[in-house]
């Protein structure tokens, strides 16, 4: 059970390249979602989903795409990244057989130059 | 949206003292409000949470109090030791299908927290 897992942990990238970032979880969690975290602005959520086949927007979602084709896995692709993309960003997942709470992936340093 | 504040955005204080950090929200229909710990370069960690049902909450040296009147909740933490070192993050989300979390967190800015040996 490696609960959530990220890649890649870092990356950099130029101005206007695309990427994935990859997240998967082994914890048939119904819940998937990303943040991306900023010095001094917390975590804010980009997109969720609550089951295969379903995603949703979060808080920011401009410039980022995600989709659920599995259970297990939920990537996040930047389609044209810009350097206000650069961040830490976190995979997290979740179940209600779990009292609801999230689990972190151990996050994804992204640098746009 | 919901909007969470939290403060203060610093606190240092000496081994053995409490740290307190608060938090408000605007949305009346959170009932779900965990607080993670997060060291440096690491994931963010629940360390506790507490649903609107319940007013307090105790996990050994750590607490959480609730007032939904008053929309805010504290993190109080006893007894500090320097691995109490961290950045503190509380969250808030609505009640979800099953009468849990809808997981949509909205969390506040972080509270950086210094225990001093």
């Amino acid at each position: 059970n490696a609960g959530v897992t990220q890649t890649p942990k870092f990356q950099v990238l130029k101005t206007g390249q695309s990427m994935t970032l990859q997240c998967a979880q082994d914890m048939n969690h119904e819940y998937m979602s990303w943040y991306r975290q900023d010095p001094g602005m917390g975590l804010r959520l980009i997109h969720y989903s609550v089951g295969a086949g379903i995603t949703d927007q979060g808080e920011v979602p401009n410039g980022y795409n995600v989709s659920r084709s599995t259970t297990e896995d939920f990537p996040l692709r930047l389609l044209s990244a810009a350097p206000s993309q650069t961040s830490v960003y976190f995979c997290a997942s979740g179940s209600d057989r779990t009292g609801n709470t999230i689990y972190f992936g151990e996050g994804s340093w992204l640098t746009v130059v | 949206g919901e909007n969470v504040e939290q403060h203060p955005s610093t606190l240092s204080v000496q081994e053995g003292d409490s740290a307190v950090i608060k938090c408000t929200y605007s949305d009346s229909a959170s009932n779900y409000f965990p607080w993670y710990k997060q060291e440096l370069g690491k994931r963010p960690q629940l360390i506790i949470d507490i649903r609107s049902n319940v007013g307090e909450k105790k996990d050994q040296r750590i607490a959480v109090t609730l007032n939904k009147t008053a929309k805010h909740f504290s993190l109080h933490i006893t007894e500090t030791q320097p691995e109490d070192s961290a950045v503190y993050f509380c969250a808030a989300s609505e009640e979800g299908n099953s009468g849990g979390s809808n997981y949509k967190l909205t969390f506040g800015k972080g509270t950086l927290l210094t225990v001093n040996p």
